[in-house]
C-alpha cells in the first residue's frame, strides 16, 4: 500500500540534545512538507521541498533543519535551539499543487526528558 | 491573505443526531478547500475537497460540505452522527500559491454522546 511513514511514534529529547524524525513516501509525490502541532492551535508549517535538493522555511523554521536528498525521503531534525520541542509532529506529501490535498503519516509525539 | 476560521472549537452531538461543523474562510480569490480529520494520536485524513467544480461536495463516512461564496463559508455535515465520528476536524484553505502549501484551521473536536 502507498503511504507515509513516521518513525519513531515516540521520541524523547535530552536538554542540549538534537533528534531527527524520520519521514518516507512512496508516493512518489514531489512534495513534502513538515507541521507542528500544538493543542488548540491546528498545524504550523515548519518546512517544505517542492523537488529533491531544495527546501524553504515555514512559518516557524527556527530551531529545526531539514534535508531532502531523495525523493521518497525529508527527514526533519529538531536541534537543541528549539527551546520548546514539545509536540506533535506530522509528515505530509503532495503533488505540490494548490487544488491538490496533501497525504499525511500518523506522526511522531516528542517529549522533553 | 488567505485564512480559515473554524468557529466551534468543540461539539457535542448525540449518537443518531445531525452533525454541523461550521467554517468560514477569507480568499482573494477562487479558493480550493478542504476538510481533514483526525483521530486520537494519528495523522490527518482527507474527508472532502473543494475546488471549483460542484458547490455541494461528498465526502467519505456519509459526510458532506457546501461552498457558499457569498457567505463565505464552507461548513461540514452530516445526516446522522456514529460514535466513530469523534474525532478533531480541519478546515482546510490552500494558500493560493503555485506550491500547494495549505493553511489549517484551529480545529473542532467533535463528541458524540451514546
Amino acid at each position: 500500500d502507498g503511504g507515509i511513514t513516521q518513525s519513531p511514534k515516540y521520541l524523547f529529547r535530552k536538554e542540549g540534545q538534537n533528534v531527527t524524525l524520520s519521514c518516507e513516501q512512496n508516493l512518489n509525490h514531489d512534495a513534502m512538507y513538515w507541521y507542528r502541532q500544538d493543542p488548540g492551535q491546528g498545524l504550523r508549517l515548519i518546512y517544505y521541498s517542492q523537488i529533491v535538493n531544495d527546501f524553504q522555511k515555514g512559518d516557524i523554521a527556527e530551531g529545526y533543519s531539514v534535508s531532502r536528498e531523495k525523493k521518497e525521503s525529508f527527514p526533519l531534525t529538531v536541534t537543541s535551539a528549539q527551546k520548546n520541542p514539545t509536540a506533535f509532529y506530522l509528515c505530509a506529501s503532495g503533488v505540490g499543487r494548490h487544488n491538490q490535498p496533501q497525504h499525511f503519516g500518523d506522526g511522531t509525539r516528542l517529549s522533553i526528558l | 491573505a488567505q485564512s480559515v476560521t473554524q468557529l466551534d472549537s468543540h461539539v457535542s452531538v448525540s449518537e443518531g443526531t445531525p452533525v454541523l461543523l461550521r467554517c468560514n474562510y477569507s480568499s482573494s480569490y477562487s479558493p480550493s478547500l478542504f476538510w481533514y480529520v483526525q483521530h486520537p494520536n494519528k495523522g490527518l485524513q482527507l474527508l472532502l475537497k473543494y475546488t471549483s467544480a460542484a458547490t455541494l461536495v461528498k465526502g467519505i463516512n456519509g459526510f458532506e460540505a457546501e461552498f457558499k461564496k457569498s457567505e463565505t463559508s464552507f461548513h461540514l455535515t452530516k445526516p446522522s452522527a456514529h460514535m466513530s465520528d469523534a474525532a478533531e476536524y480541519f478546515c482546510v484553505v490552500s494558500d493560493g500559491g503555485s506550491q500547494g502549501n495549505l493553511i489549517f484551521g484551529k480545529g473542532t473536536k467533535l463528541s458524540v454522546k451514546p
